[in-house]
């Protein structure tokens, strides 16, 4: 079976802070790993994504995040938090399916 | 280069009525998947066309049943409509690469269904 857990519905943080939103996961064979943004009334939007090699994967918006195959966990982090990052954040592994989703974690960034 | 567009952005049904929903995906794009995403919850996802075919299909009833053109474009299509049936309707384009789902999906903005 597979699944997906963002342990924090709401993740608050200060403008200028580090910040970190979890993601642990469990997939059958080797999983790819995908990081999405929603804004108010609007579609996903892409991060990054961790298929194979380092595990230190670098995308948009100064994203990063950290594939730790022991941990079967795929934690999202940015080293300074800007208020425009205010939004829900959905981790999503795949495997031997499709993109699977949980309900997210929504980041608030405190000016 | 446009991204994955949908229509229409938002839609009114009652009970009962049909609906169709409609997504062309992003240029280069070859393989369309929606999902459904219901109020304070993830996307949810339905199928996956490729190849004017249905590929996978999630945890959905046959009420469901979606549509592959030869330019890629997609329908979603869902009959006798149940109250429960209002959400945001995602569709999402990609490129397929032999059956492997490591290519990235990249999301249209949505169609907004409610049931009355």
């Amino acid at each position: 079976a597979q699944s997906v857990a963002q342990p924090e519905d709401q993740v608050n943080v200060a403008e200028g802070n580090p910040l970190t939103v979890k993601c642990t996961y469990s997939v059958s064979g080797n999983p790819y790993l995908f990081w999405y943004v929603q804004y108010p009334n609007r579609g996903l939007q892409f991060l990054l994504k961790y298929i194979t090699g380092d595990n230190l994967v670098k995308g948009s918006y100064g994203f990063e995040a950290e594939f730790n195959k022991s941990q079967t966990s795929f934690h999202l982090k940015k080293p300074s938090a800007l208020v425009s990052d205010s939004a829900l954040y959905f981790c999503a592994p795949t495997g031997a399916n499709n993109l699977f989703f949980g309900t997210g974690t929504r980041l608030t960034v405190i000016p | 280069d446009a991204g994955v567009t949908q229509s229409p952005t938002h839609l009114i049904k009652t009970r009962g009525q049909q609906v169709t929903l409609r997504c062309s995906p992003k240029s280069g794009h070859d393989t369309v998947s929606w999902y459904q995403q219901a109020l304070g919850q993830g996307p949810q996802f339905i199928f996956q066309y490729y190849e004017e075919e249905e590929r996978q299909r999630g945890n959905f009833p046959d009420r469901f049943s979606g549509h592959q053109f030869p330019n890629y474009s997609s329908e979603l299509n869902v009959n006798a409509l149940l109250l429960g049936d209002s959400a945001l309707y995602l569709c999402a384009s990609s490129r397929k690469t032999g059956g492997r789902y490591q290519e990235t999906q990249y999301f249209g903005p949505g169609t907004r269904l409610l049931v009355l």
